[in-house]
């Protein structure tokens, strides 16, 4: 079975903090996504990437940023959190087809006060 | 552009009926198409997909999903819902010559089924 992992399912940050979300999976996946969801708007994408040190802006890429410096690792960064990035932020991966499911990570949700 | 719209933000049946979960898609060439659910705090589960070939898909825990291209629909039924089946629900599509990119999601819809 396809694993991806989230480094945390619960965190709380204060305001202007630099906060990390790291994801792993474990299916040599070429693909890794980030996206944020929040009621009534579905998931945003915020980043994704297509291979080690490659990276693409989604749909909502201000106040965060993304490294990926390892084919199995996606880590997604908030520079200086502020309260209106608390959400719930899930990763995900997929292999480089078309046809090819994203798997999900259990999420994290994020607290920022 | 990609869209993907559910029209109903919440569906309530009762235990032992039919379900279906209403989903419409824009993309400008051939679609892939996907239902996802969610459970209360956890992530995304696969449930089904449309690729190719037969339109009606038949996914885990008896769900399946029939692919319409006249209408550009990829509605979600179950012939009997039961009430573990209560949970959110995500119709996500992908353009065919869009390999290597995320799966573009509708907002969802909560599906609550009674006793």
């Amino acid at each position: 079975d396809v694993k991806v992992t989230q480094s945390s399912r619960y965190l709380v940050k204060r305001t202007g903090e630099k906060v990390f979300l790291e994801c792993v999976q474990d299916m040599d996946h070429e693909n890794m996504f980030w996206y944020r969801q929040d009621p009534g708007l579905g998931l945003r994408l915020i980043y994704f990437s297509y291979d080690v040190k490659m990276k693409e802006k989604g749909d909502i890429p201000e106040g965060y940023s993304v490294s990926r410096e390892k084919k199995e690792r996606f880590s997604l960064i908030l520079e200086s959190a502020s309260t209106n990035q608390t959400s719930m932020y899930l990763c995900a991966s997929n292999r480089w087809g078309a046809t090819d499911t994203q798997y999900f990570g259990p999420g994290t949700r994020l607290t920022v006060l | 552009a990609q869209s993907v719209a559910q029209p109903e933000d919440q569906v309530n049946v009762a235990e032992g009926n039919p379900l279906t979960v209403k989903c419409t898609y824009s993309v400008s060439g051939n679609p892939y198409l996907f239902w996802y659910v969610q459970y209360p705090n956890r992530g995304l589960q696969f449930l089904l997909k449309y690729i190719t070939g037969d339109n009606l898909v038949k996914g885990s825990y008896g769900f399946e999903a029939e692919f319409n291209k006249s209408q550009t629909s990829f509605h979600l039924k179950k012939p009997s819902a039961l009430v573990s089946d209560s949970a959110l629900y995500f119709c996500a599509v992908r353009d065919r010559g869009q390999a290597g990119t995320a799966l573009i999601f509708g907002k969802g819809t909560t599906l609550s089924v009674s006793s």
